[in-house]
């Protein structure tokens, strides 16, 4: 089965703090490990992505680091602001594999307190 | 605005009943995915198409079958639909086929009474 294991089911975070979010997947296949921000009543957004051979992509206040020997990736939020409350998804899939489909942790909600 | 659409957004049926979901890719991609999103299994790959062909299937159930068009749009056909289907249903789009750089629409929300 490939699954992705997604943790915390819940995050609280102060103002100006560092979330974090924490996937592990078991299909050593999976080669593209997205992650997705979605707020209530919306699609899930394409947040930050990464490939397994770097170790950590930065996109402004985003964060992914990459462990491959561990299969773990997580999300870290700097500086995390009220307004980044929402559920948070990682994803992983296989690019090479003829099976494109994207699949999902069971998500973060994350709340940002003032 | 992801520049994916979808309709309708909102969509209230009986048991047993047919509904037609229908996604708009961004303009130049080529493949579309249908996903489902319940409290209880998150968010479910049911189908992709890429440039009118099926390429992949997940759960999807025997009721549930979808379709695209030469125009690259999308429909997604549930049918005997039970209280269970009632989600939301999201279509995604990409470039290429491979599923990455994914974007989603704002999803149609069913409810099966």
């Amino acid at each position: 089965q490939q699954q992705v294991k997604q943790s915390p089911q819940s995050l609280i975070v102060q103002k100006g703090g560092i979330s974090i979010i924490n996937c592990a997947y078991e299909n050593t296949a999976f080669d593209y490990f997205p992650w997705y921000q979605q707020f209530p009543g919306k699609g899930p957004a394409l947040l930050i992505a990464i490939r397994p051979d770097v170790s950590e992509k930065k996109e402004g206040r985003f964060t992914i680091s990459f462990n491959k020997s561990a299969k773990q990736f997580s999300l870290h939020i700097m500086d995390s602001q009220p307004g980044d409350s929402a559920t948070y998804f990682c994803a992983a899939s296989s690019t090479g594999a003829g099976s494109y489909q994207l699949t999902f942790g069971k998500g973060t909600k994350l709340s940002v307190i003032p | 605005d992801s520049g994916v659409t979808q309709t309708p957004k909102h969509l209230i049926t009986a048991t047993g009943q047919r509904v037609t979901l229908r996604c708009s890719p961004r303009s130049g991609d080529l493949s579309v995915y249908w996903y489902q999103q319940s409290l209880d299994q998150g968010l479910q790959f049911l189908i992709q198409y890429y440039n009118g062909e099926e390429r992949a299937k997940g759960n999807i159930l025997e009721r549930f079958s979808a379709q695209q068009f030469p125009d690259l749009h999308s429909e997604l056909n549930l049918s005997s639909l039970e209280l269970g289907d009632s989600a939301l249903y999201f279509c995604a789009s990409s470039v290429g086929g491979q599923g990455t750089e994914a974007f989603f629409g704002q999803g149609t929300r069913l409810t099966v009474v």
